[in-house]
């Protein structure tokens, strides 16, 4: 079946440090890839996506690529924010659009300290 | 962007009690909603599958007659925890896609049973 595996938590920045979160996924086909985000007290907001391999999403300095070859769906941002502090979750759909239910990964808890 | 409403967002209730939550898409129609469950720290995890008109789908291990799902409109989805016990706890999350819509999440319903 599908899985997607991302790192444990809680990951603590200092603000403007560099971020990563990875992300790896197990699916047959072509999967779309996913990262939402979900700020305390919110519900889960999509923040970016890529729907074939080597695509690019990006959103509010965050960027991802899909890497087939690698399986892997990391998250990146240059220079985080306290702002960015929240729980972030890679996910994946078997075939891509909104037909079909996520398998998520575990969630990542940033915290960014001023 | 599109918006979706879960309604309650808090229930507090006795074993055996039965419980419904309501899923609303705000400003699209949606042909598809999804219904997942999330533990502490853990990931979510899809429960259901439910298409307009038709029966929902529900994965594997989620009893049916325990989750009672109807998506009886291309706006409203519910999910009826029925003879509630304190192992149902959880949180449970709605999700709605329209045509070439991705899933828009609701903000999520915190269940507590006593």
């Amino acid at each position: 079946g599908n899985s997607v595996t991302q790192m444990e938590g809680p990951v603590t920045l200092s603000e403007e440090a560099f971020l990563t979160i990875n992300c790896t996924y197990t699916a047959t086909g072509y999967p779309s890839l996913f990262w939402y985000v979900q700020y305390p007290g919110e519900g889960l907001q999509l923040l970016l996506k890529a729907t074939k391999a080597d695509d690019k999403g990006s959103n509010k300095g965050f960027e991802a690529t899909y890497r087939k070859e690698t399986t892997s769906f990391h998250l990146e941002k240059g220079s985080v924010q306290v702002s960015d502090s929240a729980v972030y979750f890679c996910a994946l759909a078997p075939r891509g659009g909104g037909a079909d239910g996520l398998t998520f990964g575990k969630g990542t808890h940033l915290i960014i300290q001023p | 962007g599109a918006v979706v409403s879960q309604h309650p967002s808090w229930v507090i209730c006795k074993s055996g009690t039965s419980v419904k939550i309501e899923c609303r898409s705000l400003d699209f129609q949606a042909t598809t909603m999804f219904w997942y469950r999330q533990f502490p720290k853990q990931s979510l995890m899809l429960m259901a599958t439910s298409n307009e008109g038709s029966k929902a789908t529900y994965e594997q291990g989620v009893e049916k007659d325990k989750f009672l799902i109807n998506h009886a409109s291309l706006t409203l989805s519910t999910l009826t925890v029925t003879s509630a016990h304190p192992e149902d706890s959880s949180f449970y999350i709605c999700s709605a896609a329209g045509t070439n819509q991705p899933q828009h999440f609701g903000d999520g319903t915190r269940l507590s049973i006593l």
